[in-house]
């Protein structure tokens, strides 16, 4: 089965609208953290954003934020305020607790920002 | 600069021949990975390191494959007898600290691997 789930191969946002990328989930792990990480053309990760299976509120940072629901098992991005910038490949990845410190990532989501 | 380096950026072998990809982390992280992308796909786990012990090599795909990092800070990751299923992006990355935590790993720019 497929830890990590992303079943958008590719979307479109209009420039300055907000846009979901969908994220789901598999571990029977009780403790286990979630990382949203960006890859331009250029092929850099750039780390976006982290949450804790504990962690009660949804992390943010800056335009970023991750729609956790913990029940469903998913972990969805929501970039708002899209800039032209923000085109490039999205990977969501899982660390667990059990299998140490390896991040297990999805097939990723290919996002377009159109002007 | 302050991030992962890894060189060369590319790499063109032919099938059969040895290859050493370099991994430079940042300075004073204790854990250090590698991981191999196909292309269109996500990355994939090779291995990890805690300074200079490698503690996971559960995603080495073959014994052709060999990764070390002897002084706890660079690490050499080395393909023996290429093979075209080889060919793919491997990326080196790096976190501050050792125990399981929040802390992102931080990426380089990757080796393109090609093998003819």
């Amino acid at each position: 089965a497929q830890k990590i789930t992303q079943t958008q191969p590719g979307m479109f946002v209009q420039e300055k609208e907000a846009v979901t990328l969908d994220c789901t989930y598999d571990t029977s792990d009780q403790s286990y953290g979630l990382f949203w990480y960006k890859q331009p053309s250029s092929g850099e990760m750039i780390f976006l954003i982290y949450q804790g299976s504990y962690d009660e509120q949804n992390a943010t940072e800056g335009r970023y934020s991750l729609n956790f629901q913990k029940a469903r098992k998913s972990a969805n991005l929501v970039i708002s305020a899209s800039q032209l910038g923000d085109s490039a490949m999205y990977f969501c990845a899982m660390r667990e607790r059990e299998y140490g410190n390896k991040l297990v990532f999805g097939a990723g989501t290919i996002l377009r920002v159109k002007s | 600069g302050a991030g992962v380096s890894q060189s060369p950026r590319y790499k063109v072998a032919k099938r059969g021949q040895d290859v050493a990809l370099r991994c430079d982390p940042i300075s004073g992280h204790v854990s250090l990975f590698w991981y191999q992308q196909a292309l269109g796909q996500g990355p994939e786990f090779l291995t990890y390191f805690q300074n200079e012990a490698q503690l996971d090599k559960s995603g080495l795909p073959s014994d052709r494959f060999f990764a070390e990092r002897p002084e706890g800070s660079v690490s050499t990751l080395k393909i023996q007898r290429t093979q075209q299923e080889d060919s793919a992006v491997y990326l080196c990355a790096s976190s501050r600290l050792a125990a399981y935590s929040n802390q992102p790993q931080h990426f380089g720019d990757g080796t393109r691997l090609s093998i003819l």
